[in-house]
């Protein structure tokens, strides 16, 4: 199965300002996801990163704030604009192939602060 | 939309005995995939053991099983000899065949607390 390298690994960011963070694939997937998690909580879909087109977003998450590129099968960003305290969480990024039985794979997730 | 959900918020169970965790779910659909994922401390999400629906046999890994009733939409997963290592949150996960849909579900988690 895919590898994922997810960075960075944590920030503390000031309110009003964006974070983006990465997903590095160590080989090409079809499929590639956002998720959100509160600490000792389940995860929440984002969105799917959709290779050369607009991500498909999830009800309740927009692209304004939760912009997503993802420029070819291995790469993909998130970026969390206009922080707000309510964004702190953690965010992981999954991905995997479209056929099989496969699990998809997940980064090793990145803690966000927002003070 | 397919719901999972995960009843036991805490399981405990002793060093070496045997726990089973339960999800159920919801769907229309007849061909789906079912997944057991572990989360220790780390952040890391951990593939424990997988089901394809359309397979009666259930699926084993290890010490890992699971309890495949699809017409009752009932997947849990059993873990005989618990090991000290095996002390996570567990979430059970639902990912449909649908080309348009491919994207992983998640219960609740259960967090399983193993005692020494």
């Amino acid at each position: 199965s895919a590898v994922i390298s997810q960075k960075p690994s944590r920030d503390i960011c000031q309110r009003g300002t964006s974070l983006t963070i990465q997903c590095q694939v160590d080989s090409q997937v079809t499929m590639m996801f956002w998720y959100r998690q509160q600490p000792g909580q389940s995860l929440t879909l984002i969105a799917t990163a959709n290779q050369g087109s607009e991500a498909t977003y999830e009800s309740g998450f927009v692209i304004d704030k939760f912009p997503i590129s993802r420029p070819n099968l291995t790469f993909s960003t998130l970026t969390v604009s206009n922080m707000s305290p309510e964004d702190s969480s953690i965010y992981l990024c999954s991905a995997g192939r479209l056929q099989g039985d496969y699990g998809y794979t997940f980064g090793s997730g990145t803690r966000l602060t927002v003070v | 939309a397919q719901t999972v959900t995960q009843s036991q918020p805490e399981m405990s169970v002793q060093e070496a005995e045997t726990v089973t965790l339960s999800c159920t779910y919801d769907t229309s659909e007849s061909d789906y995939y079912l997944f057991w994922y572990k989360q220790p401390p780390s952040r890391q999400m951990i593939l424990v053991i997988r089901q394809e629906a359309y397979k009666q046999q259930n699926a084993t890994e290890n010490r890992f099983s699971v309890n495949f009733q699809k017409a009752a939409k009932s997947f849990s997963l059993k873990i005989s000899d618990s090991q000290l290592g095996d002390a996570a949150m567990y979430f059970c996960a639902y990912r449909s065949q649908l080309y348009n849909n491919n994207d992983m579900r998640f219960g609740a988690g259960t967090r399983l607390t193993v005692k020494p």
